[in-house]
């Protein structure tokens, strides 16, 4: 019983491709999370959803765009993919909004040759 | 802004030796504060979190960290090191009345027999 699947867990991919990540949790929960891993494995917020709601959308490239067809779904699409953009990309979701933990997918490694 | 400071990006110890992982933080309104573990080509998993309750918390695997709000601490401790516990630490902080982690740069424990 998975509780936040994310597919595919590899993808490699050409320079100046479109591609998408699917980000799925069966926790019930109400917010969900998109997070970026780089190189030297810093974490950083990309974007946060809240009941399908944009909350926060953290200086992130419009190449980006997330979408939320329902609360338990929040997929990642990435437009004109770049070398930069290679890194590990991570779903999360949160039962409330506020102060409270976050439960990580197990990642998704984008490599952009 | 609230951020995250953990002392040392390796740290070393020997099988059954005490392990103490260092974190910082600072934020401008009481924090909420969490420990999470990063295996390798895995997700991540909370090992403990502080909500302002007990100032010590236990956690799994058995780490346990304390909150010490003169010193703006959340050390991670666990008493006798074990091979399986080699992996990245992940300190991470929402300030109350926030919704997202901030982490930091994590630590890599690294654990010999």
């Amino acid at each position: 019983d998975t509780a936040v699947s994310q597919t595919p867990k590899y993808l490699v991919t050409q320079m100046g491709n479109d591609k998408s990540i699917k980000c799925e949790q069966n926790l019930g929960h109400d917010t969900m999370y998109w997070y970026k891993q780089d190189s030297k494995k810093f974490l950083k917020i990309m974007f946060s959803y809240n009941n399908k709601e944009l909350i926060i959308n953290e200086t992130v490239p419009n190449r980006f765009s997330p979408k939320s067809p329902d609360k338990a779904h929040l997929n990642l699409h990435i437009n004109s993919l770049e070398l930069g953009d290679s890194a590990v990309y991570f779903c999360a979701s949160s039962p409330r909004t506020l102060n409270t933990e976050a439960f990580f997918g197990q990642g998704t490694r984008l490599t952009v040759v | 802004a609230q951020s995250v400071t953990q002392l040392g990006s390796h740290v070393s110890v020997s099988e059954g030796a005490l392990v103490l992982l260092r974190c910082n933080y600072s934020s401008s309104v009481p924090p909420y504060l969490f420990w999470y573990v990063q295996y390798p080509n895995q997700g991540l998993q909370l090992l403990l979190k502080y909500t302002s309750a007990a100032t010590l918390v236990k956690g799994i695997n058995g780490f346990e960290a304390e909150f010490k709000k003169s010193e703006t601490s959340f050390h991670l401790t666990k008493p006798s090191a074990h091979m399986s516990d080699a992996a990245e630490y992940f300190c991470a902080v929402i300030p109350g009345g926030y919704s997202t982690l901030t982490f930091g740069k994590g630590t890599m424990l690294l654990v010999s027999p």
